[in-house]
């Protein structure tokens, strides 16, 4: 995950938003994800944006894209316990002649009452 | 939904001994992936595969090899395991598609101490 770069741990209070940040450095991904992983489970896409958008909105959460300074954050709102698990930025990427996926280390969010 | 499965959530084994991970996906997915997870490094892609009997290496491929002998099925082997490949081991899956929207899909990890 040199590549992608977050936070490791993030915690907020039950109700407060969260913003989870993360770092990439090619220029040419055309497609950024991020995905969670709940406790003793595998990781699940949350939601992901194309590269020609700045932004997108899915209920709780919004995805922000700044391509100029190759930053992605994902914000929740109204966060709730149920939200508490490791959350993976990832960008696609096209190397050897096969897409990629490139992950981040991962940031775990706790969420108290 | 896509459905794919690990034989193992956890596994013991002792250093020296040959491991078998198997991972099985349901919806006729051309790729195949094995990653392992650390804690403070995310998730390293060993190899992968994009259709039977073809592999390719990932970013750390030293210590592992593979198998593909049918499309639903992707076989991670520790030819001699080593207590350095203690971690989480994670399957996935996606479809081939035209563009670079590449959605993978995970299975629930296997946990594996290495003694």
């Amino acid at each position: 995950g040199e590549d992608v770069e977050q936070s490791l741990f993030l915690s907020v209070r039950e109700g407060d938003s969260s913003v989870i940040n993360c770092t990439y450095t090619d220029s040419s991904s055309t497609y950024l994800y991020w995905y969670k992983q709940e406790p003793g489970a595998g990781l699940q896409l949350l939601t992901y944006i194309f590269s020609n958008m700045d932004m997108k909105q899915d209920q709780r959460l919004t995805v922000l894209l700044n391509k100029k300074d190759k930053h992605l954050s994902l914000r929740i709102a109204d966060t709730q316990t149920g939200d508490s698990a490791i959350y993976f930025c990832a960008e696609s990427r096209f190397s050897g002649g096969y897409n990629k996926l490139i992950f981040g280390a991962g940031t775990r969010l706790a969420v108290h009452p | 939904d896509v459905k794919v499965t690990q034989s193992s959530r956890y596994l013991v084994k002792r250093t020296g001994e040959k491991v078998f991970l198997e991972c099985v996906q349901d919806m006729d997915h051309e790729n195949m992936f094995w990653y392992r997870q650390d804690p403070g490094l995310g998730l390293r892609l060993i190899y992968f595969s994009y259709d039977v009997k073809m592999k390719e290496k990932g970013d750390i491929p030293e210590g592992y090899s593979v198998s593909r002998e049918k499309k639903e099925r992707f076989s991670l082997i520790l030819e001699s395991a080593s207590t350095n490949q203690t971690s989480m081991y994670l399957c996935a899956s996606s479809r081939v598609t035209s563009g670079v929207y590449n959605e993978q899909f995970f299975g629930p990890g296997t946990r594996l101490t290495v003694l």
